[in-house]
């Protein structure tokens, strides 16, 4: 069965600081992973995406996620964080080629500083 | 445009109450649909999936249930709600096989 694991539960920086959120997925075929990002009182909104192609993906507001197939990690950086990126972060998996559900982590709350 | 709408946003049932809570989207068709529970700690948790009109999927033996009488409306239903079912509530589509999942913007259900 497909499983993700977010091993930071809460991670706590100041501003200008790099961030790294881990996440590794158990699942035995291709997959598709995205992250996914709650502001405070908003709805979940898609930050990045990967299905096949070049590793590194790009999303908004300066993140990116490097797909380490090796590793079954999907971890996700920025090199310097804003007080706005504070958040919980949801990392999800979903099989490519099988129902599409999408399966998520226990999510990451990061708290941003000044 | 696609959009997703979900109500009520808030709401405070007491245990033993029935439930009924409505997702409709707009602006695609035959979408699949998902309904997930969010609780502190543990994630977003999959619920029930559709991927067609009549077609439910659930994912894990509970207190609720789910129907889809429209290709664009999804209902989370429960006969008689526990405690336990306190959580917030989200509804999600997609259109596979190659997008993510658009939410909307859930309902914050408290059983007193």
């Amino acid at each position: 069965a497909q499983s993700v694991s977010q091993h930071n539960h809460h991670v706590i920086l100041s501003e200008a600081a790099s961030l790294e959120l881990g996440c590794n997925y158990s699942y035995g075929g291709t997959v598709n992973l995205f992250w996914y990002v709650q502001y405070p009182g908003q709805h979940l909104q898609l930050l990045l995406k990967y299905f096949s192609g070049d590793p590194l993906v790009k999303g908004i507001k300066g993140f990116e996620a490097e797909f380490i197939k090796s590793k079954f990690s999907f971890n996700l950086r920025k090199p310097s964080v804003q007080w706005s990126d504070t958040a919980e972060y949801f990392c999800a998996v979903r099989g490519a080629y099988n129902t599409d559900k999408l399966i998520f982590g226990t999510g990451t709350r990061l708290q941003v500083f000044p | 445009s696609q959009t997703i709408h979900q109500w009520p946003a808030t709401l405070v049932q007491p245990v033993g109450s029935p439930l009924s809570l409505e997702c409709t989207v707009e602006g695609t068709s035959n979408p699949n649909l998902y309904w997930y529970r969010q609780a502190a700690g543990r994630g977003l948790q999959l619920l029930f999936y559709s991927v067609g009109i009549g077609q439910i999927s659930s994912e894990v033996p509970q207190n609720l249930s789910a129907s889809r009488p429209q290709d664009r409306q999804f209902i989370l239903s429960s006969k008689k709600l526990l405690l336990s079912d306190s959580g917030f509530y989200l509804c999600a589509w997609s259109v596979p096989p190659r997008d993510g999942y658009t939410f909307g913007s859930g309902t914050r259900l408290t059983v007193v």
